[in-house]
């Protein structure tokens, strides 16, 4: 059975700070991953996916994320966030069934 | 193009009774997934509907069913319901299901 594992429930900066969401995944087929972001009161939104190719994906926002198989990983990382990345993130994987990790709540302080 | 709508989006409910929920989906879209959303489990997945056929499932019991039409509208239908059952109801779609989701923005159900 697939599942995710995201270690850092909650996560509290400073704005300019960098930041790196750890996710690992366990799933034994072909492997789509994505990163979604829930801001308050707004909908689940896709941040960025990989499917295949590059393991270095850009998403929005200044948003990126490794995918390194040998260690099950899709780590997310930005260099410097800002007070509005304030929000829940959210690492999934999966191909035809998706599986959520538990979130991470990034608290940005001015 | 209009986002994932999803109908009520708030509900409220005494234990034992049933619900239905309503998701249309991004025009063009054939694949609608729900999840539930609740602060101790996180999300977690129900079903998919492509073309009217559920092709998977979650680990949720038969009170929990669901149902697509031709025009890819889904909906979801909760019977006898528990306390247990309070969650955000999420409804994503997608061209296919391996694509990217896009997540409407739930149905908060309360059941008390």
């Amino acid at each position: 059975a697939q599942s995710v594992s995201q270690h850092n429930h909650h996560v509290i900066l400073s704005e300019a700070a960098s930041l790196e969401l750890g996710c690992n995944y366990s799933y034994g087929g072909t492997v789509n991953l994505f990163w979604y972001v829930q801001y308050p009161g707004q909908h689940l939104q896709l941040l960025l996916k990989y499917f295949s190719g590059d393991p270095l994906v850009k998403g929005i926002k200044g948003f990126e994320a490794e995918f390194i198989k040998s260690k099950f990983s899709f780590n997310l990382r930005k260099p410097s966030v800002q007070w509005s990345d304030t929000a829940e993130y959210f690492c999934a994987v999966g191909y035809q069934k998706v599986t959520f990790g538990t979130g991470t709540k990034l608290q940005v302080i001015p | 193009k209009a986002g994932v709508t999803q109908t009520p989006r708030y509900l409220i409910k005494t234990r034992g009774q049933q619900v239905t929920l309503s998701c249309s989906p991004i025009s063009g879209h054939r694949s609608v997934s729900w999840y539930q959303q609740t602060p101790g489990q996180g999300l977690q997945f129900l079903f998919e509907y492509f073309s009217e056929t559920q092709r998977n499932k979650g680990n949720f019991p038969g009170r929990f069913s669901g149902r697509q039409f031709s025009n890819s509208r889904s909906e979801m239908n909760v019977s006898t319901l528990e306390l247990g059952d309070s969650a955000l109801y999420l409804c994503a779609s997608s061209y296919e299901v391996t694509d990217t989701q896009y997540f409407g923005p739930g149905t908060r159900l309360t059941v008390l």
